[in-house]
């Protein structure tokens, strides 16, 4: 099993609200993700990293931003909480130049914004 | 942008029998594909990977066939047991993209018949 943590597991929160999901991983690794998925859906890419202090967007466009101040730490923050950002958010981790490109998840945060 | 897909939304089988899980990729630079299990609840976990370079690879129970062609790509899982229920995901690698390039198809649930 992956070593990579994502707190809360759910969250229920008013319009307006600011809110960080954090996601944490001991395995040493330098590239760091954010997907969102809607339920039964495919995963889309929002933030990444390569390392300390380097943040970069994904594929869809998202309000959150990010921030990557130690290896192991990636926060995802949204400054005003929307119902359209009811989704599930999900942290993954890969090595930078490891054989493989294998990305390993962390269980998830479902955010609802009503 | 380039897009990976899977050909069924859900396929049920019979508990013992063998699941064929299909997907389409369109990219034809991608150089890299994953398959991943995501349960309930939790996030993808890694099932089984294969290089552009082969056309076949082997794990425990499981079979990817890459046919680069049609770029085809194939999850085969032998004997399938109950607790293989989930839904199951292509990705696709493309080295030459921004976050190295993992696109996420759509997702197969796949359910098991008693």
């Amino acid at each position: 099993e992956a070593d990579i943590y994502q707190t809360p597991r759910y969250l229920v929160i008013g319009t307006g609200k600011k809110i960080t999901l954090e996601c944490s991983q001991t395995m040493g690794h330098d590239k760091m993700y954010w997907y969102q998925q809607d339920p039964g859906m495919e995963l889309h890419l929002i933030h990444y990293s390569y390392g300390v202090n380097s943040t970069e967007k994904g594929d869809l466009s998202s309000e959150s931003t990010v921030s990557r101040i130690r290896t192991e730490h990636f926060p995802l923050t949204l400054e005003s909480a929307r119902p359209s950002h009811t989704s599930q958010y999900l942290c993954a981790s890969s090595e930078l130049n490891g054989e493989k490109d294998e990305q390993y998840f962390g269980p998830g945060t479902r955010l609802t914004v009503t | 942008g380039e897009s990976v897909g899977l050909h069924l939304p859900t396929l049920s089988v019979q508990e013992g029998d063998n699941s064929i899980i299909n997907c389409a990729y369109s990219n034809s630079a991608s150089d890299y594909f994953i398959w991943y299990k995501q349960e309930s609840g939790k996030g993808p976990q890694f099932i089984i990977d294969i290089r552009s370079n082969m056309d076949k690879r082997q794990g425990q129970r499981v079979t990817v066939l890459l046919n680069k062609t049609v770029k085809h790509l194939s999850l085969q899982i032998a004997a399938t047991q109950p607790g293989d229920s989930a839904v199951y995901f292509c990705a696709e690698i493309y080295s030459g993209g921004g976050a190295d390039g993992l696109t996420f198809g759509k997702g197969t649930h796949l359910i098991i018949q008693p």
